[in-house]
């Protein structure tokens, strides 16, 4: 049971260039998530997935696109990478039910740096 | 939209001392959550809770519905509890998350 699993740890992107971080979860949780953590400003949601087949927009999603390919993956592409896209990105994936509510399970980050 | 304020934003303490950091929101919730993130950046799960109080091992977190305040106590702080700590609120959105309190724990 490896949890969520986000790849790849470490990525320097030229502007302009594009990239897809990937992400897998084997707890056959609904919901997944992409947040952005940047100095001085907390996690921020990019997108979300509440279920197979949808997507939604979070916090900040210019400059960002999602496919939930199926239920264990949630993939995030930057189409034209910008120097303002620099940051730590986590994948994330949760549960709800009704004794514990809605319980949370992160990746371990990605470090992308576009210069 | 709810805004999630957390204080101290850092916090620096000596081994042994009890650690207080707090977490205010602006919206009714569902719960609220406690984080660590240590050094390198892994995020985990604390605490999840509604109402009241819960505990494990030196880690306590309180929450008051009433006020839309809640409580991370530390009790007998270690080095190792050096970390981020961050609370999130939780309710018929996606989590919002505070900026997070970076402790420090000096021996």
């Amino acid at each position: 049971n490896a949890g969520v699993t986000q790849t790849p740890k470490f990525q320097v992107l030229k502007t302009g260039q594009s990239m897809t971080l990937q992400c897998a979860q084997d707890m056959n949780h609904n919901s997944m998530y992409w947040y952005r953590q940047d100095p001085g400003m907390g996690l921020r949601l990019i997108y979300y997935s509440a279920s197979e087949g949808t997507t939604d927009k979070g916090e900040v999603p210019n400059g960002y696109n999602v496919s939930r390919l199926n239920k264990r993956e949630f993939s995030l592409r930057l189409e034209s990478a910008a120097p303002s896209q620099t940051s730590v990105y986590f994948c994330a994936s949760s549960y709800w039910d009704s004794a514990a509510g809605n319980t949370i399970y992160f990746g371990e980050g990605s470090w992308l740096t576009v210069v | 939209k709810n805004e999630v304020e957390q204080s101290p934003q850092n916090l620096t303490a000596q081994e042994g001392e009890f650690i207080t950091i707090n977490c205010s929101y602006s919206v009714g919730i569902s719960a609220l959550h406690w984080l660590q993130q240590h050094p390198g950046g892994g995020i985990v799960s604390l605490f999840m809770l509604s109402s009241g109080k819960k505990k494990h091992g030196r880690l306590i977190a309180t929450i008051n519905i009433q006020e839309k305040h809640s409580s991370l106590h530390i009790t007998a702080s270690h080095p190792r509890d050096s970390a981020v700590y961050i609370c999130a609120a939780s309710g018929n959105t996606p989590l919002v998350f505070g900026k997070g309190t970076r402790l420090s724990v000096i021996a």
